[in-house]
C-alpha cells in the first residue's frame, strides 16, 4: 500500500500564472476527493470521482478550476490565472467504500 | 446547515493524563463520523469512524472516541497521552453524501 500520492508537494507561482497538481490514489479506490485547507481552517470539499465520473463540485470550485480523471485513475486539478487568494494547501484523497477516504501528504501553493 | 464544532482551539495535557478532544455535529440523519490527525506540514492521517453500532469505537495509536446521538456528540478520547500526540485534531462528518464536513481542528498539547 503505498497511499495517495501528490506532487509537486510545493509550488510558488506568480499571480496570473496557471498550475497543475497530480494526484494518484491507492491503487483500486475508485472514489478520488479534492479538498482545499487554509491555515488555520478545516479541510474544505472541492470536488469528487467515482472512477472517471466527476459527481459534485462544490461552488468553491470557480471557472478558474478544473479537474479530471481521465482513465479512472490518477487526478489534475488545474488553476488558471491563479490568485493570491487561491495559496492554500490541497488535499487529495481517496477510497474504495465512501466510508474511510486516506488522505495524500497534500500540495502546497503559494501565489506571490 | 450542516455543522461540525470543535468548541476548543487548544487542548493541553500533561503525558500520562487521560486526553477528551470534543466534538459536536449538526447534520440530518445518521451521518458518519470520523476524526483525523495532522502533524506539521502534513496531510490527514485516519484515527478512527463510527458508522453504526457500539457507540465507543477504538482507533490507532491508542485513540477511541464515543458517540452520543442524544447529544450528537463524537468525541475523542485517550486513557493516558503521550508527547507525540501532539498535533492538529479533525473531526468529520459524512451526512448521506460523498463529502466529508470537517470542523475547525483543535490543536492538542501535551508536555511532559
Amino acid at each position: 500500500d503505498t497511499g495517495v500520492s501528490q506532487n509537486p508537494r510545493h509550488k510558488i507561482t506568480k499571480r496570473g500564472q496557471n498550475v497543475t497538481f497530480r494526484c494518484d490514489p491507492i491503487s483500486e479506490h475508485n472514489r478520488l476527493y479534492w479538498y482545499r485547507q487554509t491555515l488555520g481552517q478545516g479541510p474544505e470539499f472541492l470536488t469528487y470521482f467515482q472512477n472517471e465520473a466527476q459527481l459534485e463540485k462544490s461552488r468553491l470550485l470557480s471557472d478558474r478550476f478544473s479537474a479530471e480523471r481521465p482513465k479512472g485513475s490518477f487526478s489534475t486539478l488545474e488553476i488558471q490565472r491563479t490568485e493570491q487568494g487561491d495559496s492554500a494547501m490541497y488535499l487529495c484523497a481517496s477510497s474504495n467504500d465512501g466510508h474511510t477516504i486516506y488522505f495524500g501528504e497534500g500540495s502546497w501553493l503559494t501565489v506571490v | 446547515a450542516q455543522s461540525v464544532a470543535q468548541p476548543e482551539d487548544q487542548v493541553k495535557v500533561a503525558e500520562g493524563n487521560p486526553l477528551t478532544v470534543k466534538c459536536t455535529y449538526s447534520v440530518s440523519g445518521n451521518p458518519y463520523l470520523f476524526w483525523y490527525v495532522q502533524y506539521p506540514n502534513r496531510g490527514l492521517q485516519f484515527l478512527l469512524k463510527y458508522i453504526t453500532g457500539d457507540n465507543l469505537v477504538k482507533g490507532s495509536y491508542g485513540f477511541e472516541a464515543e458517540f452520543n446521538k442524544s447529544q450528537t456528540s463524537f468525541h475523542l478520547k485517550k486513557p493516558s497521552a503521550l508527547v507525540s500526540d501532539s498535533a492538529l485534531y479533525f473531526c468529520a462528518v459524512r451526512p448521506n453524501t460523498d463529502k466529508l464536513i470537517f470542523g475547525t481542528g483543535t490543536r492538542l498539547q501535551v508536555f511532559p
